[in-house]
Protein backbone atom coordinates (compact mmCIF):
# COMPACT_ATOMS: atom_id res chain seq x y z
CA UNK A 1 0.00 0.00 0.00
CA UNK A 2 0.87 3.80 0.17
CA UNK A 3 0.71 5.64 3.20
CA UNK A 4 2.39 8.79 4.04
CA UNK A 5 3.12 10.15 7.62
CA UNK A 6 3.68 13.63 8.85
CA UNK A 7 3.07 15.20 11.93
CA UNK A 8 -0.36 17.55 11.81
CA UNK A 9 0.63 20.63 13.45
CA UNK A 10 3.78 22.47 14.69
CA UNK A 11 4.67 25.85 16.39
CA UNK A 12 7.99 27.30 16.64
CA UNK A 13 9.29 30.61 17.58
CA UNK A 14 10.80 33.14 15.32
CA UNK A 15 14.54 32.78 14.49
CA UNK A 16 14.16 28.91 15.68
CA UNK A 17 14.72 25.74 13.57
CA UNK A 18 12.25 23.45 13.21
CA UNK A 19 12.51 20.12 12.05
CA UNK A 20 9.36 18.62 10.11
CA UNK A 21 9.71 14.82 9.96
CA UNK A 22 8.12 12.70 7.29
CA UNK A 23 7.86 8.59 6.77
CA UNK A 24 6.83 7.04 3.77
CA UNK A 25 5.18 3.43 2.05
CA UNK A 26 5.23 3.68 -1.27
CA UNK A 27 4.97 0.97 -4.39
CA UNK A 28 8.31 1.80 -6.26
CA UNK A 29 10.30 5.17 -5.40
CA UNK A 30 11.20 7.81 -7.78
CA UNK A 31 12.36 10.77 -5.29
CA UNK A 32 10.52 12.64 -2.81
CA UNK A 33 9.20 16.34 -3.01
CA UNK A 34 8.66 18.97 -0.35
CA UNK A 35 5.94 21.34 -1.26
CA UNK A 36 5.24 24.75 0.44
CA UNK A 37 0.93 25.84 0.58
CA UNK A 38 0.23 28.93 2.40
CA UNK A 39 -3.49 29.28 3.64
CA UNK A 40 -5.94 29.43 0.47
CA UNK A 41 -3.25 29.42 -2.44
CA UNK A 42 -1.21 26.51 -4.51
CA UNK A 43 1.30 24.77 -3.53
CA UNK A 44 4.95 25.32 -4.45
CA UNK A 45 7.96 23.72 -4.83
CA UNK A 46 10.53 23.50 -2.17
CA UNK A 47 12.93 20.49 -2.57
CA UNK A 48 13.66 17.56 -4.85
CA UNK A 49 15.54 14.34 -3.28
CA UNK A 50 16.43 11.40 -4.93
CA UNK A 51 19.18 10.43 -3.56
CA UNK A 52 19.98 9.70 0.75
CA UNK A 53 21.43 12.19 2.30
CA UNK A 54 20.81 16.09 3.14
CA UNK A 55 20.22 18.81 0.22
CA UNK A 56 20.59 22.42 0.81
CA UNK A 57 18.84 25.34 -0.56
CA UNK A 58 19.32 28.46 1.46
CA UNK A 59 17.33 28.57 4.74
CA UNK A 60 15.78 25.21 3.61
CA UNK A 61 16.99 21.85 3.82
CA UNK A 62 16.19 18.55 3.04
CA UNK A 63 16.98 14.83 3.61
CA UNK A 64 16.37 11.37 2.98
CA UNK A 65 17.04 8.03 3.79
CA UNK A 66 15.40 5.53 1.22
CA UNK A 67 16.48 2.49 3.03
CA UNK A 68 14.21 3.70 5.82
CA UNK A 69 10.91 5.47 4.34
CA UNK A 70 11.93 9.10 5.95
CA UNK A 71 12.74 12.37 5.01
CA UNK A 72 12.77 15.43 6.94
CA UNK A 73 12.43 19.34 5.94
CA UNK A 74 14.49 21.90 8.03
CA UNK A 75 14.09 25.04 8.43
CA UNK A 76 16.73 27.48 10.21
CA UNK A 77 15.82 31.19 10.75
CA UNK A 78 12.26 30.72 11.05
CA UNK A 79 10.34 34.25 10.27
CA UNK A 80 6.37 34.70 9.91
CA UNK A 81 6.04 34.20 6.92
CA UNK A 82 7.09 30.12 6.55
CA UNK A 83 3.85 30.42 8.77
CA UNK A 84 1.82 27.46 6.04
CA UNK A 85 1.78 23.88 5.60
CA UNK A 86 4.20 22.09 4.33
CA UNK A 87 3.29 18.88 2.25
CA UNK A 88 5.74 15.77 2.06
CA UNK A 89 4.94 14.15 -1.31
CA UNK A 90 6.82 10.95 -2.74
CA UNK A 91 7.30 10.03 -6.31
CA UNK A 92 5.85 6.33 -6.05
CA UNK A 93 4.58 4.41 -9.39
CA UNK A 94 0.97 2.62 -9.99
CA UNK A 95 -0.27 0.91 -12.77
CA UNK A 96 2.51 1.42 -14.71
CA UNK A 97 2.48 5.46 -14.29
CA UNK A 98 4.80 7.76 -11.69
CA UNK A 99 2.77 9.54 -9.31
CA UNK A 100 3.27 12.19 -6.59
CA UNK A 101 1.67 10.94 -3.35
CA UNK A 102 1.23 13.85 -0.97
CA UNK A 103 0.83 13.76 3.34
CA UNK A 104 -1.97 15.48 4.84
CA UNK A 105 0.40 18.06 5.48
CA UNK A 106 2.21 19.84 8.61
CA UNK A 107 0.78 23.20 9.18
CA UNK A 108 3.94 25.30 11.13
CA UNK A 109 2.65 28.15 13.07
CA UNK A 110 5.60 30.91 13.94
CA UNK A 111 5.18 33.11 16.49
CA UNK A 112 7.05 36.05 17.29
CA UNK B 1 7.76 31.64 -15.34
CA UNK B 2 5.60 28.92 -15.41
CA UNK B 3 1.55 29.45 -15.56
CA UNK B 4 -1.22 27.27 -14.26
CA UNK B 5 -4.37 29.28 -14.43
CA UNK B 6 -7.83 28.06 -13.51
CA UNK B 7 -11.34 29.34 -14.74
CA UNK B 8 -12.75 30.32 -11.39
CA UNK B 9 -11.59 31.10 -7.86
CA UNK B 10 -14.61 30.39 -6.38
CA UNK B 11 -17.80 28.63 -7.65
CA UNK B 12 -21.07 27.34 -6.39
CA UNK B 13 -23.27 24.73 -7.58
CA UNK B 14 -26.54 23.08 -7.18
CA UNK B 15 -26.68 19.22 -6.44
CA UNK B 16 -27.27 17.83 -9.86
CA UNK B 17 -25.58 20.38 -11.95
CA UNK B 18 -22.73 19.82 -14.15
CA UNK B 19 -20.22 21.46 -13.70
CA UNK B 20 -17.18 22.12 -15.34
CA UNK B 21 -13.81 23.10 -14.01
CA UNK B 22 -11.19 24.29 -16.81
CA UNK B 23 -7.39 24.89 -16.39
CA UNK B 24 -4.94 26.01 -18.76
CA UNK B 25 -1.01 25.72 -18.37
CA UNK B 26 1.23 27.84 -20.71
CA UNK B 27 4.59 25.97 -20.62
CA UNK B 28 3.91 23.32 -23.25
CA UNK B 29 3.89 20.86 -20.52
CA UNK B 30 2.88 17.09 -21.72
CA UNK B 31 1.37 16.17 -18.13
CA UNK B 32 -1.48 17.64 -16.33
CA UNK B 33 -3.02 16.83 -13.15
CA UNK B 34 -6.56 17.33 -11.06
CA UNK B 35 -6.43 16.94 -7.34
CA UNK B 36 -8.82 17.56 -5.02
CA UNK B 37 -7.98 18.68 -1.40
CA UNK B 38 -9.79 18.39 1.83
CA UNK B 39 -8.76 19.34 5.59
CA UNK B 40 -7.25 16.54 6.99
CA UNK B 41 -6.85 14.30 3.97
CA UNK B 42 -4.21 16.09 1.63
CA UNK B 43 -4.06 16.05 -1.57
CA UNK B 44 -5.94 13.30 -4.01
CA UNK B 45 -5.50 12.64 -7.35
CA UNK B 46 -9.05 12.35 -9.72
CA UNK B 47 -7.40 12.52 -13.01
CA UNK B 48 -4.42 12.74 -14.79
CA UNK B 49 -3.27 12.70 -18.25
CA UNK B 50 0.14 12.25 -20.80
CA UNK B 51 -0.80 13.37 -23.43
CA UNK B 52 -3.72 15.09 -25.75
CA UNK B 53 -6.79 12.74 -25.54
CA UNK B 54 -5.44 10.52 -23.53
CA UNK B 55 -6.67 10.18 -19.63
CA UNK B 56 -6.12 8.35 -17.04
CA UNK B 57 -8.01 7.50 -13.49
CA UNK B 58 -6.44 8.40 -10.22
CA UNK B 59 -7.15 7.58 -6.99
CA UNK B 60 -10.82 8.62 -6.66
CA UNK B 61 -12.53 9.01 -10.39
CA UNK B 62 -15.58 8.52 -9.00
CA UNK B 63 -18.33 11.43 -9.89
CA UNK B 64 -15.66 12.78 -12.36
CA UNK B 65 -14.87 12.60 -15.72
CA UNK B 66 -11.86 14.69 -17.76
CA UNK B 67 -11.16 16.02 -21.31
CA UNK B 68 -7.99 17.31 -23.34
CA UNK B 69 -8.37 17.72 -26.54
CA UNK B 70 -5.65 20.39 -26.38
CA UNK B 71 -2.04 19.81 -24.92
CA UNK B 72 -2.25 23.17 -22.90
CA UNK B 73 -6.07 22.52 -21.37
CA UNK B 74 -7.19 19.74 -19.19
CA UNK B 75 -10.80 20.18 -18.05
CA UNK B 76 -12.16 18.28 -15.04
CA UNK B 77 -16.30 17.54 -15.15
CA UNK B 78 -18.72 16.69 -12.57
CA UNK B 79 -21.53 15.07 -14.30
CA UNK B 80 -23.75 15.68 -11.72
CA UNK B 81 -22.68 17.52 -8.81
CA UNK B 82 -22.63 16.36 -5.31
CA UNK B 83 -22.64 17.69 -1.78
CA UNK B 84 -19.69 15.67 -1.12
CA UNK B 85 -18.26 16.92 -4.16
CA UNK B 86 -17.56 20.11 -2.47
CA UNK B 87 -13.82 20.93 -2.09
CA UNK B 88 -10.70 23.37 -3.39
CA UNK B 89 -9.72 21.74 -6.67
CA UNK B 90 -5.85 21.90 -7.58
CA UNK B 91 -4.81 21.64 -11.76
CA UNK B 92 -1.38 20.71 -11.99
CA UNK B 93 1.29 20.26 -14.75
CA UNK B 94 4.62 19.21 -15.85
CA UNK B 95 6.87 18.01 -18.54
CA UNK B 96 7.88 14.48 -19.32
CA UNK B 97 10.01 12.99 -17.05
CA UNK B 98 13.54 13.86 -17.62
CA UNK B 99 16.11 15.29 -15.21
CA UNK B 100 15.45 19.18 -15.48
CA UNK B 101 17.91 20.89 -13.05
CA UNK B 102 17.45 18.08 -10.65
CA UNK B 103 13.55 18.98 -10.52
CA UNK B 104 12.29 15.87 -11.96
CA UNK B 105 8.50 15.67 -12.16
CA UNK B 106 8.15 19.18 -10.63
CA UNK B 107 4.32 19.75 -10.58
CA UNK B 108 3.29 23.52 -10.88
CA UNK B 109 0.08 24.03 -9.65
CA UNK B 110 -2.81 26.71 -10.39
CA UNK B 111 -4.25 29.04 -8.04
CA UNK B 112 -7.27 26.74 -7.08
CA UNK B 113 -11.15 26.50 -7.68
CA UNK B 114 -13.54 26.66 -4.22
CA UNK B 115 -16.02 24.49 -4.85
CA UNK B 116 -19.46 24.89 -2.93
CA UNK B 117 -22.67 22.33 -3.53
CA UNK B 118 -25.49 23.31 -2.18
Amino acid sequence: GQNIDQPTEMTATEGAIVQINCTYQTSGFNGLFWYQQHAGEAPTFLSYNVLDGLEEKGRFSSFLSRSKGYSYLLLKELQMKDSASYLCAPLGSKGGYNKLIFGAGTRLAVHP
Amino acid sequence: DVKVTQSSRYLVKRTGEKVFLECVQDMDHENMFWYRQDPGLGLRLIYFSYDVKMKEKGDIPEGYSVSREKKERFSLILESASTNQTSMYLCASSPYPRQTQGRTYEQYFGPGTRLTVT
